[in-house]
């Protein structure tokens, strides 16, 4: 059963140009949102998170959106980079647990052509 | 920033044999740590989650004999690969929970078992 899914398994943009990520999640608990960045043979990084009684987030050239009642979650990169280029991993946690424990998405990767 | 190493960053192995991974978490105290494993191109999968002097709480089908972790301080844990065979051949990844929304992730340990 996954809960938290990445549809797209990879993704090629232009520099200078949008990146959308997409993320999609079936669990309702779900209260806390995050945004990973992760390169290869490397941890995860984090990158930036939402709340759920928000419905954005902005940092720098990285904004995360929220649809609760469609429970979808979007990061959007813009310009993007080729810097930029690596798995993203969206993750959720959930208002039962009291450990922290996140739920990740299968990763999604972006490539960010010169 | 929050900073977590892990170690050893590689390790190969012979099957049959047992494997300790420590993770420890350099400039903070992590009351919870998290283990999980990824298999290539896949997502992280959450192995289990451990807590600074309790038993770990493992996640479905993960073997708890197999996987042994240890919480030993608030700033290490260890991860053992008991009787390792070749389909334990992995990237292990741990991970420490500053509070409840904040978790740094180690760079990685990739298992080879031969």
């Amino acid at each position: 059963d996954q809960q938290v899914k990445q549809n797209s398994p990879s993704l090629s943009v232009q520099e200078g140009r949008i990146s959308i990520l997409n993320c999609d999640y079936t669990n309702s608990m779900f209260d806390y949102f995050l945004w990973y960045k992760k390169y290869p043979a490397e941890g995860p990084t984090f990158l930036i998170s939402i709340s759920s009684i928000k419905d954005k987030n902005e940092d720098g050239r990285f904004t995360v959106f929220l649809n609760k009642s469609a429970k979808h979650l979007s990061l959007h990169i813009v310009p993007s980079q080729p810097g930029d280029s690596a798995v993203y991993f969206c993750a959720a946690r959930s208002l039962s647990s009291n450990t922290g424990k996140l739920i990740f998405g299968q990763g999604t990767t972006l490539q960010v052509k010169p | 920033g929050a900073v977590v190493s892990q170690h050893p960053s590689r390790v190969i192995c012979k099957s049959g044999t047992s494997v300790k991974i420590e993770c420890r978490s350099l400039d903070f105290q992590a009351t919870t740590m998290f283990w999980y494993r990824q298999f290539p191109k896949k997502s992280l999968m959450l192995m289990a989650t451990s807590n600074e002097g309790s038993k770990a709480t493992y996640e479905q089908g993960v073997e708890k004999d197999k996987f042994l972790i240890n919480h030993a301080s608030l700033t290490l844990s260890t991860l053992t690969v008991t009787s390792a065979h070749p389909e334990d051949s992995s990237f292990y990844i741990c991970s420490a929970g500053l509070d409840y929304y904040e978790q740094y992730f180690g760079p990685g340990t990739r298992l080879t078992v031969t």
